[in-house]
């Protein structure tokens, strides 16, 4: 099974810090995202990355830049935290070129922003 | 651009009953999947069930199962015999076969409840 790793479940911060959302992967998948997921909104795509180093905007990608620099880890870095970043934030992979999976969710990160 | 639409926010079911989730999109694309994802309370978001767009018949799991109307754009997800497991939010989602990147749109979510 595929495991997709996040660094934390709950993570509390102050505006202004700058904050790190790790994820980690175990299945050489090519692709992951970043999404934040709000009631009502569902999910939406922040970044993605197609490969080491390389990386995508999604459709809400102000306030956030990412990292790629391993191939099994994909990090989301809010530069200067504000209360509106508050969420819930969940990790993917995706198998990439000619798979077409479906894609593998980690257990997400709730993070608070006071 | 593909959008995703889940009319109901929120729903309820008594216990060993059926229930349908509604879905419908909008694609200009013909060649692409469908999803339901199941995200229970504090829990990891699964894949439940899907569904090609050039097969014609629909995709069974269990006790899950699919209306999915391809001119009608249309991808409901039907749960028989409703058990308290299946309560979670439920996403329907939408991936072009043509994208190399398995990017996926997920519509709003319905909250499903199901009632001991």
């Amino acid at each position: 099974d595929v495991k997709v790793t996040q660094s934390s479940r709950y993570l509390v911060k102050r505006t202004g810090e700058k904050v790190f959302l790790e994820c980690v992967q175990d299945m050489d998948h090519e692709n992951m995202f970043w999404y934040r997921q709000d009631p009502g909104l569902g999910l939406r795509l922040i970044y993605f990355s197609y490969d080491v180093k390389m990386k995508e905007k999604g459709d809400i990608p102000e306030g956030y830049s990412v990292s790629r620099e391993k191939k099994e880890r994909f990090s989301l870095i809010l530069e200067s935290a504000s209360t509106n970043q508050t969420s819930m934030y969940l990790c993917a992979t995706g198998g990439g070129r000619g798979h077409n999976q479906p894609q593998h969710f980690g257990d997400g990160t709730r993070l608070s922003i006071l | 651009a593909q959008t995703v639409t889940q009319s109901q926010p929120e729903m309820s079911v008594q216990e060993a009953e059926t229930v349908t989730l509604s879905c419908t999109y909008d694609t200009s694309e013909s060649n692409y999947y469908l999803f339901w994802y199941k995200q229970p309370p504090s829990r990891q978001m699964i894949l439940v069930i899907r569904q090609e767009a050039y097969k014609q018949q629909n995709a069974t799991e269990n006790r899950f199962s699919v209306n999915f109307q391809k001119a009608a754009k249309s991808f409901s997800l039907k749960i028989s015999d409703s058990q308290l497991g299946d309560t979670a939010m439920y996403f329907c989602a939408f991936m072009n076969r043509k994208t190399s990147y398995d990017k996926v749109i997920f519509g709003p979510g319905t909250s499903l409840s199901v009632i001991p």
